[in-house]
């Protein structure tokens, strides 16, 4: 069974930071490309950051860039996402999740999502 | 960026009935679309990917349909495990993009 757990979330002054974790199980970490997607209050969802499965591939949305980093540890099957410069437009929960295969840019596993309160 | 719309924000129904969601996009995915339900204090859940392909263990009472701009997600029949939010999401430009979201519930 594929688990994907979350952990780092919390209360953060704007420009602030915060490092998410997710550690993964149940399924060939280093062999699939992972997302952060994220929810934030009273909005839909929001796709944030990839990262391909040899971490040569980052992306991010617009509004992050210079901002958040994606990495990964596939000797440690974990996730994580350094957010620096920390604004309430970043208020959200936080979820990883996976990716369907190679061809198919949907997310087949989700996390039970990491919160995220941006707030002085 | 590839904005989707769902329509209608909030759908009230009975168990039993059919629901019909809709998801427009502001230009041609193709069928590079896929759609999510997303109970109270749960993930989403992928349901249907590629317009009309159900993921595994998904039901047969749940169908999609479209190409192109416009897209349909069909329950044939309420169960009431089915009221929640519903998601649609492209994959056909980056960066990838979500509808923002249509709730189904109970009448």
């Amino acid at each position: 069974e594929v688990r994907l757990l979350e952990s780092g979330g919390g209360l953060v002054q704007p420009g602030g930071s915060l490092r998410l974790s997710c550690a993964a199980s149940g399924f060939s970490f280093s062999t699939f490309e992972m997302h952060w997607v994220r929810l934030a209050p009273g909005k839909g969802l929001q796709w944030v950051s990839s990262i391909s499965g040899n971490s040569r591939v980052p992306y991010y949305i617009d509004s992050v860039k210079g901002r958040f980093t994606i990495s990964r540890d596939n000797s440690k099957n974990t996730l994580y996402l350094q957010m620096n410069s920390l604004g309430a437009e970043d208020t959200a929960l936080y979820y990883c999740a996976k990716k369907y295969s190679d061809s198919l840019s949907y997310f087949d596993s989700w996390g039970q999502g990491a919160p995220v309160t941006v707030s002085s | 960026e590839c904005v989707l719309t769902q329509s209608p924000a909030t759908l009230s129904l009975s168990p039993g009935e059919r629901a019909t969601l809709s998801c427009r996009a502001s230009q041609s995915i193709s069928t590079y679309l896929a759609w999510y339900q997303q109970k109270p204090g749960q993930s989403p859940r992928l349901l249907i990917y590629d317009t009309s392909n159900r993921a595994t263990g998904i039901p047969a009472r749940f169908s999609g349909s479209g190409s192109g701009t416009d897209f349909t997600l069909t329950i044939s029949s309420l169960e009431p495990e089915d009221f929640a939010v519903y998601y649609c999401q492209q994959r056909s430009k980056w960066p990838l993009t979500f509808g923002q979201g249509t709730r189904l519930e109970i009448k």
